[in-house]
């Protein structure tokens, strides 16, 4: 079945520091893609997506590009913050007719001064 | 303010306690779903619902139930039968049929049963 996985954290960095974190899938058809932030105590906030092969999606620094060659959609920022603390959901939707989604581990992000 | 509201924040039962979760959209969204969230591990679906009267299990429904009788609510009850219900449970909502379409999540309900 389909499935993600990402890259296990903690991922500890220092203040502007670049930030990658891996995430691969496995699916049939054309899935789209999400990158989910959620900060301490809340839900969880589309950070980006891209809908088919080579889109890249970006937001708030943060960019991740659909490889279908490789089946991944890594994350990558090339300045990390301290706000930037959170823990990060990778996500695909299983195809067309559904809303489902289906997510990664998570990998928690730690941004030191 | 459009959103998704969830309460309590957070809940705590003694076991054998069954207990209903509230989730709550203004966003007009048509389909609507609860995950649960444990330690180190992905969000995981308990049940959807993509229009009001209809929903469907998802891949951890066995001591859950919901129901859907207006388009803005969709409570979760945690049963008896769930055998371990302390978890954060995450209520979402999307617009509807399309693989594009956001899921927008609420602020989260944690559970605590002893």
């Amino acid at each position: 079945g389909n499935s993600v996985t990402q890259m296990e954290g903690p991922v500890t960095l220092s203040e502007e520091a670049f930030l990658t974190i891996n995430c691969t899938y496995t699916a049939t058809g054309y899935p789209s893609l999400f990158w989910y932030v959620q900060y301490p105590g809340e839900g969880l906030q589309l950070l980006l997506k891209a809908t088919k092969a080579d889109d890249k999606g970006s937001n708030k620094g943060f960019e991740a590009t659909y490889r279908k060659e490789t089946t991944s959609f890594h994350l990558e920022k090339g300045s990390v913050q301290v706000s930037d603390s959170a823990v990060y959901f990778c996500a695909l939707s299983e195809g067309y007719n559904t809303d489902k989604l289906i997510f990664g581990t998570g990998t928690r992000l730690q941004v030191f001064p | 303010d459009g959103g998704i509201t969830q309460s309590p924040k957070y809940l705590f039962r003694k076991e054998g306690q069954n207990v209903t979760l509230s989730c709550e959209q203004n966003l007009n969204h048509d389909a609507m779903y609860w995950y649960r969230q444990d330690p180190g591990q992905g969000l995981r679906l308990i049940y959807y619902s993509q229009i009001v009267n209809d929903f469907q299990k998802g891949d951890i429904a066995e001591g859950y139930s919901v129901s859907r009788e207006k388009k803005e609510s969709f409570p979760l009850t945690v049963t008896s039968a769930q055998k371990n219900p302390t978890a954060f449970y995450l209520c979402a909502s999307s617009k509807g049929l399309a693989v594009s379409y956001e899921q927008y999540f609420g602020p989260g309900t944690r559970l605590t049963v002893t």
